[in-house]
């Protein structure tokens, strides 16, 4: 999983609470990106950040916020806005966003609500 | 626009023949495409990337892909499956006109049966 944590590995929530993900990386990346895994859906895009202070959303934003004050840290917000927010998070980085650059993986959030 | 199309939810093949897995895709300019791979539980690992030059990519673990430009596909392949690359695969791709994150198919199960 590279230089990537994301944290934690399981994560509870009741209905109506705002939760919140967190992700590091130590690859010197300018590039941070978010997506949201359903069984036989794939990975959809929520929310990804090309440098610091800067950030853009993806195909499924709706419920989510995030932040990037480092270039290190990209944490993402689940709201109660989220209708169905039971899901696997994954956390990933790039070099930049133009090119062929590959993207690194975090192991995911496994997020359920109770 | 960009867009992945894995065709089939999960291969088959018994240890030790040959595995492909398919991909099509379809994009604005040119693309550059991926194969990922994931195990139960974990974030994707990176396996190859076609950028551009021989249509033939190596790649990780003894996995290469062709790239066809006339049929828009990317398949992976594997000379002789072992039971260990029972996992999800992943294709994905972005394309060379704009500053964008990377587009997923929607995966398939590989099961290598001994």
């Amino acid at each position: 999983d590279g230089g990537i944590t994301q944290s934690p590995k399981y994560l509870f929530r009741k209905e109506g609470q705002n939760v919140t993900l967190s992700c590091e990386q130590n690859l010197n990346h300018d590039a941070m990106y978010w997506y949201r895994q359903d069984p036989g859906q794939g990975l959809r895009l929520i929310y990804y950040s090309q440098i610091v202070n800067d950030f853009q959303k993806g195909d499924i934003a709706e419920g989510y916020s995030v932040s990037r004050e480092k270039k290190e840290s990209f944490p993402l917000t689940v709201t109660s806005a989220q209708k169905n927010p039971t899901a696997f998070y994954l956390c990933a980085s790039s070099m930049g966003l133009a090119g062929a650059q590959e993207q690194f993986f975090g192991p995911g959030t496994r997020l359920t609500v109770l | 626009a960009q867009s992945v199309a894995q065709p089939e939810d999960q291969v088959n093949v018994a240890e030790g023949n040959p595995l492909t897995v398919k991909c099509t895709y379809s994009v604005s300019g040119n693309p550059y495409l991926f194969w990922y791979v994931q195990y139960p539980n974990r974030g994707l690992q990176f396996l190859l990337k076609y950028i551009t030059g021989d249509n033939l990519v190596k790649g990780s673990y003894g996995f290469e892909a062709e790239f066809n430009k006339s049929q828009t596909s990317f398949h992976l392949k594997k000379p002789s499956a072992l039971v260990s690359d029972s996992a999800l695969y992943f294709c994905a791709v972005r394309d060379d006109t704009g500053r964008r994150a990377l587009t997923f198919g929607s995966g398939t199960r590989l099961q290598v049966q001994p």
